[in-house]
């Protein structure tokens, strides 16, 4: 079957980092994606890694390791408008997305 | 910029019912997705069209309907809604729907209630 694990709550320290994984098991792999979700919005793209390794963009990574079916989102210098869900989707053999149930993240000040 | 729109917004439906949930993009993108997401869960594929004229069954089909007249527009349609049916329904649209890459952008999202 087709499995996303990620965690589903997340507490942190504004200024701070965090790291939040996902493990994943889909028919196929063709990539993997992080989207953040704010409260009562729609997904918005954070990232895309399609190969082993650390994808950075700013105060936010993406790792990937295809042979453990693992990827972590790395958070840094944490802002309170970081307080979102962050969904970790992985494509399958159809090109389709198959999402985890997201890891809300809550920062303290 | 409007990328992706849905209407209506929020809508609470009687059981039993029809209601057909509007998208439409003008990203000329390709592939169109319905998606359901509920509290605890992940996000839900019911249909998708990878092309206008083609449309495809998702995860979660059953008592949805879906037609891809065109490029732009993308209704989803509950013929007999059930209180199971009750849910946040997001439209998403993407340059391809068979590419490895295929980051695909969201509408608003329509909050749908079946009482």
């Amino acid at each position: 079957g087709q499995n996303i694990d990620q965690p589903t709550e997340m507490t942190a320290t504004e200024g701070a980092i965090v790291q939040i994984n996902c493990t994943y098991q889909t028919s196929g792999f063709n990539g993997l994606f992080w989207y953040q979700q704010h409260a009562g919005e729609a997904p918005t793209f954070l990232s895309y890694n399609v190969l082993d390794g650390l994808e950075e963009k700013g105060r936010f990574s993406s790792f990937l390791s295809r042979s453990k079916g693992y990827s972590y989102l790395l958070l840094k210098e944490l802002q309170m408008k970081d307080s979102a869900s962050y969904l970790c989707a992985s494509t399958d053999s159809n090109y389709q997305l198959i999402w985890g149930a997201g890891t809300k993240l809550i920062i303290k000040p | 910029t409007a990328g992706i729109t849905q209407a209506p917004t929020s809508q609470i439906l009687a059981a039993g019912r029809s209601m057909t949930l509007r998208c439409t993009q003008d990203m000329r993108h390709n592939a169109m997705y319905w998606y359901r997401q509920d509290l605890g869960l992940g996000l839900r594929l019911i249909h998708y069209s990878n092309t206008a004229g083609t449309t495809g069954k998702g995860e979660v089909p059953d008592g949805y309907s879906v037609s891809r007249a065109n490029t732009d527009d993308f209704p989803l349609t509950l013929a007999s809604a059930v209180p199971s049916q009750t849910s946040v329904y997001f439209c998403a649209s993407s340059d391809s729907g068979s590419s490895s890459y295929n980051e695909q952008f969201f509408g608003p999202g329509t909050r749908l209630t079946v009482l």
